[in-house]
């Protein structure tokens, strides 16, 4: 069974560039989650998205944004670029938001690394 | 807000050694999760927990869920230079399913063949 696929594995861009990452959960999963994983910053909470809705936002600014399709595939999408934005993005997805918790662990993608000069 | 901190925050150990790392809250969690991070790749699930003293295992990983629900341990046996990476507990945040993992800060671990 495929896990889940981030694409594209490395991005170089400029400040003041927009970029968009794209992530497949896992099959059978409908929530998908975005993190950032910055040098010495730990991984930080992007967005949630389940059944094509975003269910929960992390602290970043609203050039953060995303979306999931019907698939349930995601888009993160990044405006105006800052060189604070360089880091490792993973994706993640679990198998929905009701039931045992088990069906909510979280299974992680490889990231996309983002670097912004 | 909800914290979790690990430590220590990195260990050099030799082939063959026992392993320790935990971490703690100040806020209880319902739910532990360590996860292991290797260079260019995404955290892998090594265990989870879900009751209060909780004790699991899988192969030479060994976790438990602390009776206070505010601490966590995890355990590796007879380390092996495959075990080098980066682990990490995790926790939901908040008392209702957010989608939100609040991660620690991460135990690199480097082993000397």
């Amino acid at each position: 069974e495929a896990g889940v696929t981030q694409s594209p594995t490395h991005l170089i861009k400029t400040r003041g560039q927009q970029v968009t990452l794209r992530c497949s959960p896992i099959s059978g999963h409908t929530s998908v989650y975005w993190y950032q994983q910055a040098l010495g910053l730990g991984l930080q909470f992007l967005l949630w998205y389940d059944e094509g809705e975003e269910r929960n936002r992390g602290n970043f600014p609203p050039r953060f944004s995303g979306r999931q399709f019907p698939n349930y595939s995601s888009e993160l999408n990044v405006n105006a670029l800052e060189l604070e934005d360089s880091a490792l993005y993973l994706c993640a997805s679990s198998t929905g938001t009701s039931g045992p918790l088990t069906k909510n662990i979280q299974y992680f993608g490889a990231g996309t690394r983002l670097s912004v000069l | 807000g909800q914290q979790l901190n690990q430590s220590p925050q990195s260990m050099f150990i030799q082939e063959g050694e026992d392993v320790s790392m935990n971490c703690t809250s100040s806020s209880i969690f319902n739910t532990w999760l360590w996860y292991k991070q290797d260079p260019g790749e995404g955290p892998v699930l090594l265990i989870a927990l879900y009751k209060a003293g909780e004790l699991t295992s899988n192969g030479r990983l060994t976790a438990q869920f602390g009776t206070t629900r505010k601490d966590s341990f995890l355990n590796i046996s007879a380390s092996i230079p495959s075990d080098v990476g980066i682990y990490f507990c995790a926790g939901p945040h908040g008392s209702g399913n957010t989608g939100k993992l609040i991660f620690g800060q991460g135990t690199t671990l480097q082993v000397k063949p």
